[in-house]
C-alpha cells in the first residue's frame, strides 16, 4: 500500500490567495482526519471524517477552513482567504475504524507570505 | 488542546543506551499511544496500551500506562541513530487524540 497521499508537499502563497490541500487516504480505511501543526500549538485536529461523513469539526478554526470528502478515496482542505498566521504543516491521516492506529501523510508544509 | 505532556522535552543519549520518556495527561481515557516524528516527516505510530493494560512491548520499545496517577511511560531500549525523532504521547477519547509537545530525542553515534 503507498500510505496515505498528500499533495502539494510544499505551498507558498500570498496573503489572500486560495490554498487548496488534498489527499487520499489508505485504501479500506472509513475515517480520516486533517490536522495542523505547529510550533507555538502543536498538533491540532481540524476536522474528522467517518465514511466521508463530516463527524467533528470543531478544530476548524474559522469560516475561512473548509474541507470536503465527496468520496472515500479523496479529501481536500481549502483555506480561502489565506493569512500568515495559517502557515504550518497540515497532515493527513486516516484510520480503519477512527479509534484505533492513525497512519500520517507526509503532510503539506503551507507558507503564506 | 494538548492533552498530553511529555518530560523531557529533549533529551540526548549514546547510541546503545536506553532512552525513557514520560507523559502525564489530565482526563481519563479509553487507550494512550505513543508516536515516532522524524524531522520533515508524518507522524508514525509505535504501540497502543488500553486503559486497562500496564505494560505492552514492541521489539525494543516498552510502554508502561499507569491510570491511577495518569501517566505513561516509552522506554527505547539499545538506541539507534535511526531512533533520532520526536515522540509524542497521544490519548484518545473515542476518535480524538489529543497530542503532547513531544520529546526530542537525539542518538549521538
Amino acid at each position: 500500500d503507498a500510505g496515505v497521499i498528500q499533495s502539494p508537499r510544499h505551498e507558498v502563497t500570498e496573503m489572500g490567495q486560495e490554498v487548496t490541500l488534498r489527499c487520499k487516504p489508505i485504501s479500506g480505511h472509513n475515517s480520516l482526519f486533517w490536522y495542523r501543526q505547529t510550533m507555538m500549538r502543536g498538533l491540532e485536529l481540524l476536522i474528522y471524517f467517518n465514511n466521508n461523513v463530516p463527524i467533528d469539526d470543531s478544530g476548524m478554526p474559522e469560516d475561512r477552513f473548509s474541507a470536503k470528502m465527496p468520496n472515500a478515496s479523496f479529501s481536500t482542505l481549502k483555506i480561502q482567504p489565506s493569512e500568515p498566521r495559517d502557515s504550518a504543516v497540515y497532515f493527513c491521516a486516516s484510520s480503519h475504524t477512527g479509534v484505533d492506529e492513525q497512519f500520517f501523510g507526509p503532510g503539506t508544509r503551507l507558507t503564506v507570505l | 488542546s494538548q492533552q498530553g505532556e511529555e518530560d523531557p522535552q529533549a533529551l540526548s543519549i549514546q547510541e546503545g543506551e536506553n532512552a525513557t520518556m514520560n507523559c502525564s495527561y489530565k482526563t481519563s481515557i479509553n487507550n494512550l499511544q505513543w508516536y515516532r516524528q522524524n524531522s520533515g516527516r508524518g507522524l508514525v505510530h509505535l504501540i497502543l496500551i488500553r486503559s486497562n493494560e500496564r505494560e505492552k512491548h514492541s521489539g525494543r520499545l516498552r510502554v508502561t500506562l499507569d491510570t491511577s496517577k495518569k501517566s505513561s511511560s516509552l522506554l527505547i531500549t539499545a538506541s539507534r541513530a535511526a531512533d533520532t525523532a520526536s515522540y509524542f504521547c497521544a490519548t484518545d477519547n473515542d476518535y480524538k487524540l489529543s497530542f503532547g509537545a513531544g520529546t526530542t530525542v537525539t542518538v549521538r553515534a
